[in-house]
């Protein structure tokens, strides 16, 4: 079955790079049409995508914080990353990845890391 | 980039109401939409997808529907596990965009 977990620092100071890993099971990056997407949700506030990456290492950022974001894959076609340059207390909220192409598009979800930024 | 334009942003209901959730795109997104449903600490569940279509496993009283740029999803007899958030997404071009939300309360 697919599964997805992201795993993360917790907090982090203003000013610092949040990096954070989606790793997954049960498909492969490699497979022609995959998708893995990030997406943040601050506390009681709606969800917002980040970015993606596909199988075949094209990227894909939310303009709004292009500047500031860096998504990667391993060789191994089992984990993503992100990167998110210079925080600040706006960051803080719960990142999510997801499985984002072909037929299940957004069916899977990982159960999402909270990311705190305070000094 | 494609906005999407949620509405209501909240709302309460009583048990075994209809209810409808609607979102509309500023550009054509064909049928590129996906619902979510999010209770409370818990991951976002896809509901409908490609405007229409039932998701596995999720109860026949949802259904998606589209009219020109709007998409709505409704609920024909509203039960108490449907009280949840529900997201919109548009997939069909980069950046995706989510709409704003709508909290669904029960009366």
């Amino acid at each position: 079955q697919v599964t997805l977990k992201e795993s993360g620092p917790g907090m982090l100071q203003p000013s610092k790079t949040l990096s954070l890993t989606c790793s997954f099971s049960g498909f492969s990056l490699s497979t022609s049409g995959m998708v893995v997407s990030w997406i943040r949700q601050p506390s009681g506030k709606s969800l917002e995508w980040l970015a993606a990456i596909d199988w075949d290492g094209d990227k894909y950022y939310n303009p709004s914080l292009k500047s500031r974001l860096t998504v990667s894959k391993d060789t191994s076609n089992t984990q993503v990353f992100l990167k998110i340059t210079s925080v600040d207390t706006a960051d803080t909220a719960t990142y999510y990845c997801a499985q984002s192409g072909l037929a299940a598009i957004f069916a899977y979800w990982g159960q999402g890391t909270l990311v705190t930024v305070s000094s | 980039d494609i906005q999407m334009t949620q509405s209501p942003s909240s709302m309460s209901a009583s048990l075994g109401d209809r209810v409808t959730i609607t979102c509309q795109a500023s550009q054509d997104i064909g049928n590129n939409l996906i619902w979510f449903q999010q209770k409370p600490g818990k991951s976002p569940r896809r509901m409908i997808y490609y405007a229409t279509n039932l998701a596995n496993g999720v109860p026949s009283r949802f259904s998606g529907s589209r009219s020109g740029s709007d998409y709505s999803l409704t609920i024909i007899s509203l039960e108490s596990e449907d009280m949840a958030d529900y997201h919109c997404l548009q997939y069909k071009q980069y950046p995706l965009t989510f709409g704003s939300g709508t909290k669904l309360e029960i009366k």
